[in-house]
This record gives structure tokens, sequence and C-alpha cells, in this order.
């Protein structure tokens, strides 16, 4: 069975930091792109990064960049987010999710999410 | 400048059927969206990836009472055979290189 399990979420203050984690199983990892993205309370799905394949290329939304870093170790199945100076409006449950394979694309072609984890609740508050 | 809009709500009655649209800005009646369903204090479920020319791909697992089209900048969800569990949050999505966009969402109401 195919799956995206986050972890690492929690209540941090203003500026502080934070390391959100993906388990992922039931496919091969290593071979699939995979997205960050939020969903602010009572608020609609805001992209956040993806990380390509091999964690060669990265990007990221203007709201996180210079803040937030995506990494991947395919050794371990495992994604993270590491989330530095925290803002309230980082307040968020954060899914990652699976880029769909897509033959011969770029990995700058973002396309869409065929698999979603359950989320992991962030809270930026003093 | 791309963008995706979704009317906030909609609603039907069980075991009925209910048309959901997702609109593109003008000038891009080309692209491809997803659609994605929430379900209450759930994650987001991958539904399909709708072309413009109305062909889709469902992800697995995904009854048949689902499916799409397509009509100019129009992208359409229908749901046939409305059940409880259908009564979640419906959001479209698109892509390209360097952006992702979701529409706003669609909170479907089954009466």
């Amino acid at each position: 069975q195919m799956q995206l399990v986050e972890s690492g979420g929690g209540v941090v203050q203003p500026g502080g930091s934070l390391r959100l984690s993906c388990a992922a199983s039931g496919f091969t990892f290593s071979t699939y792109g995979i997205h960050w993205v939020r969903q602010a309370p009572g608020k609609g799905l805001e992209w956040v990064a993806l990380i390509s394949y091999d964690g060669s290329n990265k990007y990221y939304a203007d709201s996180v960049k210079g803040r937030f870093t995506i990494s991947r170790d395919n050794s371990k199945n495992t994604l993270h987010l590491q989330m530095n100076s925290l803002r309230a409006e980082d307040t968020a449950v954060y899914y990652c999710a699976r880029r769909a394979f897509c033959s011969g694309c770029s990995d700058s072609y973002y396309y869409y999410m065929d698999l979603w984890g359950k989320g992991t609740t962030v809270t930026v508050s003093s | 400048q791309l963008v995706l809009t979704q009317s906030p709500s909609a609603s039907a009655s069980l075991g009925a059927s209910v048309k959901l649209t997702c609109t593109l800005s003008s000038g891009h009646s080309g692209y491809a969206i997803a659609w994605h369903q929430q379900q209450p204090d759930r994650g987001p479920r991958y539904l399909m990836k709708l072309n413009s020319d109305g062909s889709h791909s469902k992800g697995d697992g995904i009854p048949d009472r689902f499916s799409g089209s397509s009509s100019g900048t129009e992208r359409y969800l229908t749901i046939s055979s409305l059940q409880s569990e259908d009564e979640a949050d419906y959001y479209c999505q698109t892509w390209g290189t360097a952006i992702v966009l979701f529409g706003g969402g669609t909170r479907l109401t089954v009466l």
C-alpha cells in the first residue's frame, strides 16, 4: 500500500525552527519528486516546495524562500523540510505529496500530486 | 496570468448528481488540471488528472461515480449517485514550469 506519513509538527515560537519529516512506503521513493503543500486554518491549499527525485533540484514558494530547506534521503525513503525563522503566517497543516510520474519532463515542470500524506500541524505562536 | 476559479460552495441531494466547475483564466484553455478531494479533517486525496480534451485518468480506487469533462477554459468534476462520504472540499490544481496553482476549493454539501 503506497503511503506518505508526515511527522515533526508542533508548537514553536516566532523566529524558531522546526524540522518536518515524511516517510514513504509502498512505492519506489527514489524515482519520484516530492512536494510540500500547506493549509492554513480554514484556508485552501498552498504549494511550498518541490524536490526532484534525486535531490539535485529544489524549488520554493516565494513566501518561504531563504527560510525553508527541502531535502531527502533516498536510502531511508524519507523527505525533510527544515523550517527556520518561523512566522505566525507559517501556521498550517503541512502535507507531503508525490509528484506524479512525468516521462521526459524537466524537474522544474511541477506537474500534479497523485499521492498525499495525512499531514502534520505546525503552530507558530508565542 | 494563470488563475483557477472555483465556486465556494455547492450542494446536492443524496443519490443525485452534481457538477463542480473549475475555470482557467482567459488564454489558458490548453491547460490540464487535477482534481483533489479533501474530506473533513483529512488530508487531500487525488481524484483524477483532466486534460483539455476531456480525457482523464483517475487515481487508484476512485469510483466510477467520479468523472471529468472539459469545455474551453472550464474543467468539470461530475459526481453521480451522491453518497454522504462525498461531502468534502474539492480543489482543482494546475501546473507548469516553476508553477503550481490551486483553486480556492468548492465545499460540497450532500443534503
